[in-house]
């Protein structure tokens, strides 16, 4: 167990409709990050968030938002859903360091998105 | 643009040694993690190399060189156990790449 949670852990939805997941960083960290991986694909950062302030974005579809709240939970909006946008969504925490992040990540179990 | 390459798939038997490579091309690099993931679950951070040379943990080592935009994780003792993905990422400012992936099956 990482100390990362996400919910909801499974989520079966249609095309066009609009979902959000849920992050919480493990206890003391500052940041956290999301991630899309598709079946037997590797890992897309999608947005990375510290202390609330977005920091970096990476290959993030217009359709999707994330915001990271003052308690440290983090949301990632996806809408407009389309068939290719199925995925298991991480997000991951690491602890306060230089720069806003240090590259020790720890990754809650996921998020598995089917749209249909 | 960054870019990562490792092996699709190694294979080894129980108890040997078995090396997953991995060349990056980025710009603003800090440093080289390896992630290890199991079908099904999340990844988990192996071990980080910033500077140049070997970092040792338990049987797991990784190497990095900087000049030649290489590094290595090294698997020692192999267990059934280790059988799962193998990631290498790095760090470019705020952004993380990682690698395709490497999938370790390990023979009893």
């Amino acid at each position: 167990d990482s100390g990362v949670t996400q919910t909801p852990k499974h989520l079966i939805t249609a095309t066009g409709q609009r979902v959000t997941l849920r992050c919480s960083p493990r206890s003391g960290d500052l940041s956290v990050y999301w991630y899309q991986q598709s079946l037997d694909q590797g890992l897309q950062f999608l947005i990375h968030y510290y202390n609330g302030e977005e920091r970096a974005k990476g290959n993030i579809l217009e359709r999707f938002s994330a915001q990271q709240f003052p308690d440290l939970h983090s949301e990632l909006n996806l809408s407009s859903l389309e068939l290719g946008d199925s995925a298991l969504y991480f997000c991951a925490s690491s602890p306060p360091g230089r720069r806003g992040g240090t590259d020790t990540q720890y990754f809650g179990p996921g998020t598995r998105l089917t749209v249909l | 643009g960054q870019s990562l390459e490792q092996p699709s798939e190694v294979t080894a038997v129980e108890g040997a040694i078995v090396q997953i490579n991995c060349t990056y091309q980025t710009s603003g690099f800090y440093g080289l993690s390896w992630y290890q993931q199991h079908d099904g679950g999340a990844p988990t951070f192996l071990s980080y190399n910033a500077l140049d040379g070997l970092e040792e943990t338990g049987r797991f080592s990784s190497f990095l060189s900087r000049s030649d935009s290489y590094g290595y994780l090294l698997l020692q003792e192999l267990q059934m156990k280790d059988s799962a993905s193998y990631f290498c990422a790095v760090r470019s400012g705020q952004n993380f790449v990682f690698g395709p992936g490497t999938r370790l099956s390990v023979l009893p």
